[in-house]
Parts: C-alpha cells; structure tokens; sequence
C-alpha cells in the first residue's frame, strides 16, 4: 500500500481480556517498529523488527506483551491479561533499511482499557 | 542512554511570525535525526530527515538544521499560518536504541 496500515484505528476491551494490534507496512520495508504513546507524551519504543525476527524487544513492558512478524511484512502485537495502564496509542512505523532511513508511522491503534 | 529533549513545550503565536522549535539530545552517536508533526488523534507525519553528516535540510517553509556536536537540532518554520498548528516531535535514531522521541512542541498559530 501506500502508507503503513493500523487496524484497528480504536480497540476498547475490558481489563484482563486478549487484544491483537495489526500493522501492515510499506510493500518492501524490511525494517518494522512498534512504539506506544500516552497522552502529552512523546511516543516509547517497544519492539524493532528487521525482516521476521525481532532486532530489539527491549522496549516491551513485561511479558504480557508480544510481537510477531511471522513473514516479513504484517505484524501483530499482541496484549494478554490487559491492564488499564495499557491504554495507550499503538503506534506502528515501517523503514527501508536499519541504517539512516526515514522512518514512516502509520495513524495508530486508540487501545482503551475498561 | 539517550533522552532527547524539547523546548518550548508549546508555543502560541500569530499568523505569519516566523518561528523556531528546539530539540537536544545527550548522545552524539546518532545515524539521523527526524522531525515529525502530529495532529490531534493522528499518527506522526514525517517532516525533515537529517542524516548525520549533513547539517541541515529544507522543504517549503520548514528548515530544520543539526549539530550534532553539540546535541542541538533545530526547526525553523517561516511564515507559520494557522494549518502549521500541531504537535511537532524530533526523534533520533539512536545506534542500538532505535528512534528515541523527545516529547514534543505544541504550537498554536492564531489566525
């Protein structure tokens, strides 16, 4: 496509239930980041993926959070037992390459937490 | 580690000033540098790249310069007008620690 893809754009769930945050990046973009946002802030680095396997998965919480890219392109991120200070803005961003390349962000996943 | 950091935090001005937004951060180590504009509820739109041997990048009425030395990048917007009003976020793309945001300006451009 165009752009990177986030779907979907909201996700309300209820405290201690599954959610899955799906990314598809720019066609060609090796290299695949997801970051969250809370308000007023600036967003966080969770995971860095270069082709299917994670670079870098220093940025994730805790171990309620996981990340696939099982082929390179589409990505999930994935959030067990939700927490309300999960709430956040999912962001997802795609490169060309690691080194020096302008990074691209998709419009974001809105995750509520009830 | 890396922290980057913004000043102002936000910033109103009328219609037509010229205007200057700071970004420092404390690790030279950088591959680039990257600002980006966000509007309220949307993802981040990405403004200027800035590599790391280069000083400086233009685009219409944005120039956004680099020193890297000193941990200093700033981003120059001439003429503002009311559609510049947004979030304006620089990142760095930190070796080993990927893009590292700093927390933003807000501007307002009062028409």
């Amino acid at each position: 496509g165009a752009g990177v893809s986030q779907t979907p754009s909201n996700k309300v769930t209820e405290k201690g239930k599954y959610v899955e945050l799906r990314c598809d990046p720019i066609s060609g973009h090796t290299a695949l980041y997801w970051y969250r946002q809370s308000l007023g802030q600036g967003p966080e680095f969770l995971i860095y993926f270069q082709g299917t396997g994670a670079a870098d998965d220093s940025g994730l919480p805790n171990d309620r959070f996981f990340a696939v890219r099982p082929e390179g392109s589409v990505s999930t991120l994935k959030i067990q037992r939700t927490e309300r200070g999960d709430s956040a803005v999912y962001l997802c961003a795609s490169s060309s390459d690691r080194v020096g390349a302008e990074a691209f962000f998709g419009q974001g996943t809105r995750l509520t937490v009830v | 580690k890396q922290e980057v950091t913004q000043i102002p935090a936000a910033l109103s001005v009328p219609e037509g000033e010229n205007l200057v937004l700071n970004c420092s951060f404390t690790d030279s180590a950088i591959y680039n540098l990257q600002w980006f504009r966000q509007d309220p509820g949307k993802g981040l739109t990405s403004l200027l790249l800035i590599q790391s041997s280069q000083r400086e990048q233009t685009s219409g009425r944005l120039n956004a310069s680099l020193d890297k030395s000193s941990g200093r990048s700033t981003l120059y917007i001439a003429a503002s007008q009311p559609g510049d009003s947004a979030t304006y976020l620089c990142a760095v793309d930190n070796y080993g620690q990927n893009f590292v945001f700093g927390p933003g300006t807000r501007l307002s451009v009062l028409p």
